[in-house]
């Protein structure tokens, strides 16, 4: 079953915009990870942010972690054409100890306009 | 390292053939994973590997479906007898638990049954 939840399910702006998209999730997690897949292709992982971090930067990236309201924010700054791809959360369970599979999301699909 | 492959790329076969995926992880990597991605139903985890191990097969759908890792360097995901519902894109990943839990995805195996 799905564990996360991304909001919005799409999302479309101008280069140079930031973006950001959100995901929660229903149980206690280990990490909560962000993977960007571009058509066609297979996933990239981008970043990972831990149960006990709040807030991480990788970049143009920075990811957010609230474990109270079990909810995670991914911003891209200053979004350029490349940018353009799907993006999924994906969570870790408490009890793997970051060694099992993972939950995916069912994305958002980010389009940014040249 | 050349990353994650997958074998083969693409898959057409018909309804009751057998179908065997195949994978080779990163080399040094411990974890593996196998996941189906289809527009109804997002990425699910079918079944992950721990030091060639199978530690959680839950997400496997059927006893139609069967994986083996019989070294680190290799793992196959079959479908006996194929159904058209069946139909997905199948993605290997490997990890290095305990250096980071991040996960790295090999480019897909599109199978379509028909």
């Amino acid at each position: 079953s799905q564990q996360g939840e991304e909001d919005p399910q799409a999302l479309s702006i101008q280069e140079g915009e930031n973006a950001t998209m959100n995901c929660s999730y229903k149980t206690s997690i280990n990490n909560l990870q962000w993977y960007r897949q571009n058509s066609g292709r297979g996933l990239v992982h981008l970043i990972l942010i831990r149960s006990n971090e709040r807030e991480k930067h990788s970049g143009r990236l920075r990811v957010t972690l609230d474990t109270s309201k079990k909810s995670s924010s991914l911003l891209i700054t200053a979004s350029r054409a490349a940018d353009t791809a799907s993006y999924f959360c994906a969570t870790g369970s408490i009890w793997g100890g970051g060694a099992d599979g993972l939950t995916f999301g069912k994305g958002t699909h980010l389009i940014i306009q040249p | 390292d050349a990353g994650v492959i997958q074998s083969p790329r693409h898959e057409v076969t018909e309804m009751g053939q057998e179908v065997t995926l195949r994978c080779k992880p990163i080399s040094g990597h411990n974890s593996l994973f196998w996941y189906r991605q289809t527009m109804m139903r997002g990425l699910e985890l079918l079944i992950y590997f721990n030091n060639n191990v199978p530690i959680d097969d839950s997400g496997m759908p059927e006893d139609r479906f069967s994986a083996k890792m019989p070294n680190a360097s290799f793992s196959t995901l079959k479908i006996q007898p194929s159904e058209p519902r069946d139909s997905a894109v199948y993605f290997c990943a490997s990890s290095l638990y305990g250096e980071g839990d991040e996960q790295y995805f090999g480019p897909g195996t599109r199978l379509t049954v028909t």
